[in-house]
C-alpha cells in the first residue's frame, strides 16, 4: 500500500490529452514538492517534473505539473506512443523522514 | 557526461550479506545528498536510503531500518549500500539516484539486480 496514490492506469489516443492525479496529506504533498517520474520499459526511472511544476532540461513541454493542496497532477499533451510507460509521483514524507512515491500510473496511448 | 553506475549485484541466500556500489562521475559528488531506490519484478518504486553530501546524515525506510547501512566516499565519487540479514523481499533491482532538490532524483543508474532466494 503506498502512501501517495495514483490511478493504476489511464489511456487515451494519440495527440489527445491525459492527466494523472496524485494523492496525499498534510505531511507529504501538503507541505513538500512533488516530482513526477517517467518509467519506459526495461529502463530506469527519468526525472520528468520537481518542484511540482519544473521541467529539467530536455523534457518537453508537453510534460507540465501541477500541485493544489494534498494532490498533485501530471499532464502530458500531443500524446504519442512513445509516451507509454509507467508514471511516478513522489515527494518528501515529512512524519516519516523518508521519501514516498505512488504506487504507478501505466499509460496506454491507444 | 552525468553519469551513475551501479555494481555488487547478484545471488544471495535469506540470511545473507551484499554491498552495492555505485559509482559517480560527470559532477562535483560531494554537493549532493544520494538515494538507493529499489523496484521489485514488476512492481513500483520503494525509496530505500538517502545520505547527505557530506556523509552526515542519513535516513532509512522502516523496511529496511536496521539491515542496511549507507555510505560514501567522496574522495573516491562512490555511494554504497551495505545490506545484512537479506530477506526474499528484499529481492529487486537497487538503482542509485542523485539528488536534485530534497525527494527528487535528476539521474539515476541502470540498477543492479539482487536475488535473496535458498
Amino acid at each position: 500500500q503506498s502512501v501517495l496514490t495514483q490511478p493504476p492506469s489511464v489511456s487515451a489516443a494519440p495527440g489527445q490529452k491525459v492527466t494523472i492525479s496524485c494523492s496525499g496529506s498534510s505531511s507529504n504533498i501538503g507541505n513538500n514538492y512533488v516530482s513526477w517520474y517517467q518509467q519506459l520499459p526495461g529502463t530506469a526511472p527519468k526525472l520528468l517534473i520537481y518542484d511540482n511544476n519544473k521541467r529539467p532540461s530536455g523534457i518537453p513541454d508537453r510534460f507540465s505539473g501541477s500541485k493544489s493542496g494534498t494532490s498533485a497532477t501530471l499532464g502530458i499533451t500531443g500524446l504519442q506512443t512513445g509516451d507509454e510507460a509507467d508514471y511516478y509521483c513522489g515527494t518528501w514524507e515529512s512524519s516519516l523522514r523518508a521519501v514516498v512515491f505512488g504506487g504507478g500510473t501505466k499509460l496506454t496511448v491507444l | 557526461e552525468v553519469q551513475l553506475v551501479e555494481s555488487g549485484g547478484g545471488v544471495v541466500q535469506p540470511g545473507g550479506s551484499l554491498r552495492l556500489s555505485c559509482a559517480a562521475s560527470g559532477f562535483t559528488f560531494d554537493d549532493y545528498a544520494m538515494h538507493w531506490v529499489r523496484q521489485a519484478p514488476g512492481k513500483g518504486l520503494e525509496w530505500v536510503s538517502l545520505i547527505s553530501g557530506d556523509g552526515g546524515s542519513t535516513y532509512y525506510a522502516d523496511s529496511v531500518k536496521g539491515r542496511f547501512t549507507i555510505s560514501r566516499d567522496n574522495s573516491k565519487n562512490s555511494l554504497y549500500l551495505q545490506m545484512n540479514s537479506l530477506r526474499t523481499e528484499d529481492t529487486a533491482f537497487y538503482y542509485c539516484a542523485k539528488t536534485v532538490v530534497i525527494g527528487a532524483f535528476d539521474i539515476w543508474g541502470q540498477g543492479t539486480m539482487v536475488t535473496v532466494s535458498s
